[in-house]
């Protein structure tokens, strides 16, 4: 069955400093993975998708994402955090059907001045 | 572009009320899905459909119904509120193709009294 772990609830940075969110998933085939930003009241934006076409993606925003399939992994990296990336990121893989998102349980970025 | 709509955005119930949650799509999208988000708990899957006419269930399907009478349209039904199912939810589509992303709605904020 496919699973999603976020390792990390909650991850406060400097602004300027790296950010990096951990996801790793569970999957029976092979996967495709996504990370979404949540802002407060807000609906869910993708911020990149990985889909084998190469192992490190680049969304929006600065962000980028290694897959690791040695370490069933998908991080979420950015090389300098801003004041406008604090906001709920969530890690998901497709269901074995293919037909909905399976999701971790977010992590909470805070950033300071 | 609309993209996905839900309405309400907010609504407060009494336990044993029933209400429906209107989604609907101008993408032409096959898949659609309804999720609940709670605080630490990401958002978990109620049911998803893959087209006019067919629904399954996903990981928290108790307590709702769905049907899919037409492409654009997925309504969330509660047959009796009960406070347990005070959460946000969100409606998603997606295309049929490989890897294609959901695009989510707003939230309808629900609230069980």
């Amino acid at each position: 069955a496919q699973s999603v772990t976020q390792l990390g609830s909650h991850v406060s940075v400097s602004e300027g400093a790296l950010v990096l969110l951990r996801c790793n998933y569970s999957s029976s085939v092979p996967p495709y993975l996504f990370w979404y930003v949540q802002y407060p009241n807000q609906g869910l934006q993708l911020l990149l998708k990985y889909t084998s076409a190469a192992t490190l993606v680049k969304g929006i925003n600065g962000f980028e994402a290694e897959f690791k399939k040695s370490e069933t992994s998908f991080h979420l990296t950015k090389p300098s955090a801003h004041m406008s990336d604090a906001a709920e990121y969530f890690c998901a893989v497709t269901n074995q059907a293919g037909t909905a998102l399976i999701f971790g349980k977010g992590t909470t970025l805070s950033v300071s001045s | 572009n609309a993209g996905v709509t839900q309405t309400p955005k907010f609504q407060v119930l009494k336990t044993g009320q029933s209400m429906t949650l209107q989604c609907a799509q101008d993408m032409n999208h096959e898949y659609m899905s309804w999720y609940r988000q709670d605080p630490g708990m990401g958002l978990r899957l109620i049911h998803y459909s893959v087209g006019a006419g067919i629904t399954d269930q996903g990981e928290v399907p108790n307590g709702y119904n769905v049907s899919r009478s037409t492409t654009e349209d997925f309504p969330l039904r509660l047959l009796s509120a009960a406070p347990s199912q005070t959460s946000v939810y969100f409606c998603a589509s997606r295309g049929t193709a490989e890897a294609q992303p959901q695009h989510f709605g707003d939230g309808t904020r629900l609230s069980i009294l």
